[in-house]
């Protein structure tokens, strides 16, 4: 079955930037996402890159997508304290199907 | 963005009793929603897919008699944990795509079983 692995933890201090990196298995994976989870909330998209994309930037995040290495990677310019959090990639093959998640990885931003 | 209302957020039971968990797309119609469920520490693991009007598609090793699921309508899902017991005690979340496929979250539910 597919499978999502990512880094369980990184810390950073504040206004460096930030990778998060994610490795799938799934080579039809079609939509890629990004998604952050704040202690005792929901989950909000960040952000999500198609499979024939190689790089979507928005505002401060900057993802990459290494299809051939199935890598995918989220980088979080001028890391806030307010970015605290787990982020957790995720895979679907199509967007009515339901996603795959990573184990999550805990960013902690030092002031 | 689309907003997903997921209640309660937090429900404390006693052991062999039922809670009931709703999800609501509040601004969009949802054909299809999804119940994860959150260890601690751990990620998110799909227990079912629920389809407006259809039964739902189970996960292997979800017991469908222990996590009932009801999707009556475009913008309600409703999970219900049955003879509820400590091991289900789980951070469960729903997701609802709208119709150009993309997936919002509720807030998640914490249910710690006593």
């Amino acid at each position: 079955g597919e499978d999502v692995e990512q880094s369980l933890f990184l810390s950073v201090r504040e206004g460096d930037s930030s990778v998060i990196n994610c490795t799938y298995t799934d080579s039809s994976s079609t939509y890629l996402y990004w998604y952050k989870q704040e202690p005792g909330a929901g989950l909000q998209l960040l952000t999500y890159i198609f499979s024939n994309m190689d790089m979507k930037q928005d505002q401060r995040l900057t993802v990459l997508l290494n299809k051939k290495d199935k890598h995918l990677s989220l980088r979080i310019a001028d890391t806030q304290t307010g970015d605290s959090a787990i982020y957790f990639c995720a895979e679907s093959m199509n967007a009515g199907n339901m996603l795959t998640f990573g184990g999550g990885t805990r960013l902690m931003v030092k002031p | 963005g689309a907003v997903v209302s997921q209640h309660p957020s937090r429900v404390i039971c006693k052991s062999g009793t039922s809670v009931k968990i709703e999800c609501r797309s509040l601004d969009f119609q949802a054909t299809t929603m999804f119940w994860y469920r959150q260890f601690p520490k751990q990620s998110l693991m799909l227990m079912a897919t629920s389809n407006e009007g259809s039964k739902a598609t189970y996960e292997q090793g979800v017991e469908k008699d222990k996590f009932l699921i009801n999707h009556a309508s475009l913008t309600l899902s409703t999970l219900t944990v049955t003879s509820a017991h400590p091991e289900d005690s789980s951070f469960y979340i729903c997701s609802a795509r709208d119709q150009q496929g993309e997936a919002f979250f509720g807030q998640g539910t914490r249910l710690t079983v006593v």
